[in-house]
């Protein structure tokens, strides 16, 4: 069964780029049917979509990060990455990897979550 | 942009009983290219990630509950749980595809025992 894993600090300090890795484990990353996207959580908060990117490396971003936000993903490694930059203190959140199927547009499959607190 | 609303914030619902929650959009959800509403909800329990229970607005993920049950057409939606057990104690998010390929979602509804 596929797994999503994230990895990074969990303490990025103000101004810095926060830098996330998902790690896709028991299924291919090249599956043409899905979207890999990041999904963040601040706490005791609701849900914010920030992107996705296709195995080919196309990229959609939400437009209120679009400045500060690069998805990346590396085929041979079965990895996505995650880089914020400029980040504040709104910038706290637990971050999640998650994949989304591209005829139904939903997220059926989430990694357990990594916290980044920006002080 | 588009916004997503959800009512109430919170309930607090009977063993046994229904929940509804309700979800509405800015912008109709209906995606031409396959006539479907693309329309999910999401429940988070605490400590966990959250976990799909119905896509295209009624359809229920594989291994969800059929006392877990969508509806709604246009920008008006609703998830309903029949015969509410403990173990569905959770915030419930819709969640919408927009056109523009963004993922908006809604601001969450927690669902409590009464």
């Amino acid at each position: 069964q596929l797994q999503l894993q994230e990895s990074g600090p969990g303490l990025v300090k103000p101004s810095e780029t926060l830098s996330l890795t998902c790690t896709v484990s028991g299924g291919s990353i090249t599956s043409s049917a899905y979207y890999w996207d990041w999904i963040r959580q601040p706490p005791g908060k609701g849900l914010e979509w920030i992107g996705s990117i296709y195995y080919s490396g196309n990229t959609y971003y939400t437009p209120s990060l679009l400045s500060r936000v690069t998805i990346s993903v590396d085929t041979s490694k079965s990895q996505f990455s995650l880089e914020l930059s400029s980040v504040t203190a709104a910038d706290t959140a637990v971050y999640y990897c998650a994949r989304h199927h591209s005829q139904y547009n939903a997220f059926d499959i989430w990694g357990q979550g990594t916290m980044v607190t920006v002080s | 942009d588009i916004v997503m609303t959800q009512s109430p914030d919170s309930l607090a619902v009977s063993l046994g009983e229904r929940a509804t929650i309700n979800c509405k959009s800015s912008q109709s959800v209906l995606y031409s290219s396959n006539n479907k509403y693309h329309l999910a909800w999401y429940q988070q329990k605490p400590g966990q990630p959250p976990k799909l229970i119905i896509y295209w607005a009624s359809t229920r993920e594989s291994g969800v509950p059929d006392r877990f049950s969508g509806s709604g057409s246009g920008t008006d939606f609703t998830l309903t749980i029949s015969n509410l057990q403990a173990e569905d104690v959770a915030v419930y998010y819709c969640q919408q595809y927009d056109s523009s390929s963004i993922f908006p979602f809604g601001p969450g509804t927690k669902v409590n025992i009464k």
